[in-house]
This record gives structure tokens, C-alpha cells and sequence, in this order.
């Protein structure tokens, strides 16, 4: 399959400790933010989104953190396990003219360690 | 099941073809994006589409064309013109302002 993280930052953790991902976002309008996990050979997942009216939201194992004034997003996931091994993509939700763009971050490739 | 189905999953082309990679949703959504990832990097948008007959560039559309006549289908055609089609290409739609979910991709390769 596609080997999508070969050059892509990487976080190694051990099984069961907590991991943290972190992502600069560039447009200060955005409204709307999104993680996903995209493992090799597959399409991005959606794992939690926020809007920009809060800082914080929670999902299970995961919690997402906004930090607008330094345009900041984080991904933190409580006890990582094996099977959360694979590239993490911050998105935002950019309003152009009349629409709306989905733009990504660079991604982060998390290991875990057994 | 309701989803979004691209196909094929592998496509090869012979230099100076053009080649179409198909995407269809049955999720209602108006918005359709696609997307290249090339290895070891991140997803960069090429075209969108948030309402049927209308669709803009994104950050790298040359060598690209799109269409979207109906709301489910969102074709992308890789032109001649594309120097370098060798790429992992994903499709996505959502419903404007809430996630986007994505298609299993398309893996386009130069023989």
C-alpha cells in the first residue's frame, strides 16, 4: 500500500501514554476545524472537529484544543494503543468569495510503540 | 450503503493520455472536492465543487479539468498537461460547513 508518512514528522509513544499533535493553521477567518487519521493505502477519517466559537471539545480518547490568537490547533489522545498508528491531518474550513475550502495541514505520523 | 465510491482504485497511463478518475456520493452533499497526495506529504486540494454546474480551482489545478453536471459526481479528468500525474488522488464531499468524508482513493500511475 501507500507508505504516505515516509517523510512526514513523526511522534513515538509508548503504548498506553498519552500523545499530542500539534498544528498551525494560516487563515485567521476560518471558522471550522477538523482532524483526521489517514492510515497507508486508505482515505483520511474523520476524528473530531471544532468551530471556532470554542477552545476546547472532547470525543472519546481524543480532545481537541483551539488557540486562536496564535492560530493553534492540537489533537490529544488519552492511552494510546497500537491501532492509532498513522499519519494525523489537521484541516481547516476556509471561506473564499461565496464558498468553502477544505485546506490541510502537513501531517504528523504517530507511532506506537508496544 | 451511503458513501462515496471512487473508482478505479489503481489506473495506469501511458504518457501524453488523458485519464478520468470517477467520484460519487449518495450523501446528499453539495460540496465535492478532490484532492493529490503524493508520498510522504499531505493532501493538496487541485478543484471544488460546492453547488451542480459550478466548481473553482484550488491551490493546484493546472494539468487538471473537472465536471459536475449532476450533484453526485464530480469526475476528474488528468490531462496531457499534467507533467508529473504519478499520484495518490482522493475525492471527498461534505455538506459545506460540517467534515468531509472521503472516497479509498485513486492510485494514478505513469507507464
Amino acid at each position: 500500500g501507500e507508505s504516505v508518512g515516509l517523510h512526514l514528522p513523526t511522534l513515538s509513544v509508548q503504548e498506553g501514554d498519552n500523545s499530542i499533535i500539534n498544528c498551525a493553521y494560516s487563515n485567521s477567518a476560518s471558522d471550522y476545524f477538523i482532524w483526521y487519521k489517514q492510515e497507508s493505502g486508505k482515505g483520511p477519517q474523520f476524528i473530531i472537529d471544532i468551530r471556532s466559537n470554542m477552545d476546547k471539545r472532547q470525543g472519546q480518547r481524543v480532545t481537541v484544543l483551539l488557540n486562536k490568537t496564535v492560530k493553534h490547533l492540537s489533537l490529544q489522545i488519552a492511552a494510546t494503543q497500537p491501532g492509532d498508528s498513522a499519519v494525523y491531518f489537521c484541516a481547516e474550513n476556509i471561506a473564499e468569495d461565496s464558498s468553502y475550502k477544505l485546506i490541510f495541514g502537513s501531517g504528523t505520523r504517530l507511532l506506537v510503540r508496544p | 450503503d451511503g458513501g462515496i465510491t471512487q473508482s478505479p482504485k489503481y489506473l495506469f497511463r501511458k504518457e501524453g493520455q488523458n485519464v478520468t478518475l470517477s467520484c460519487e456520493q449518495n450523501l446528499n452533499h453539495d460540496a465535492m472536492y478532490w484532492y493529490r497526495q503524493d508520498p510522504g506529504q499531505g493532501l493538496r486540494l487541485i478543484y471544488y465543487s460546492q453547488i451542480v454546474n459550478d466548481f473553482q480551482k484550488g491551490d493546484i489545478a493546472e494539468g487538471y479539468s473537472v465536471s459536475r453536471e449532476k450533484k453526485e459526481s464530480f469526475p476528474l479528468t488528468v490531462t496531457s498537461a499534467q507533467k508529473n500525474p504519478t499520484a495518490f488522488y482522493l475525492c471527498a464531499s461534505s455538506s459545506q460547513t460540517d467534515e468531509a468524508f472521503f472516497g479509498q482513493g485513486t492510485r494514478l500511475t505513469v507507464v
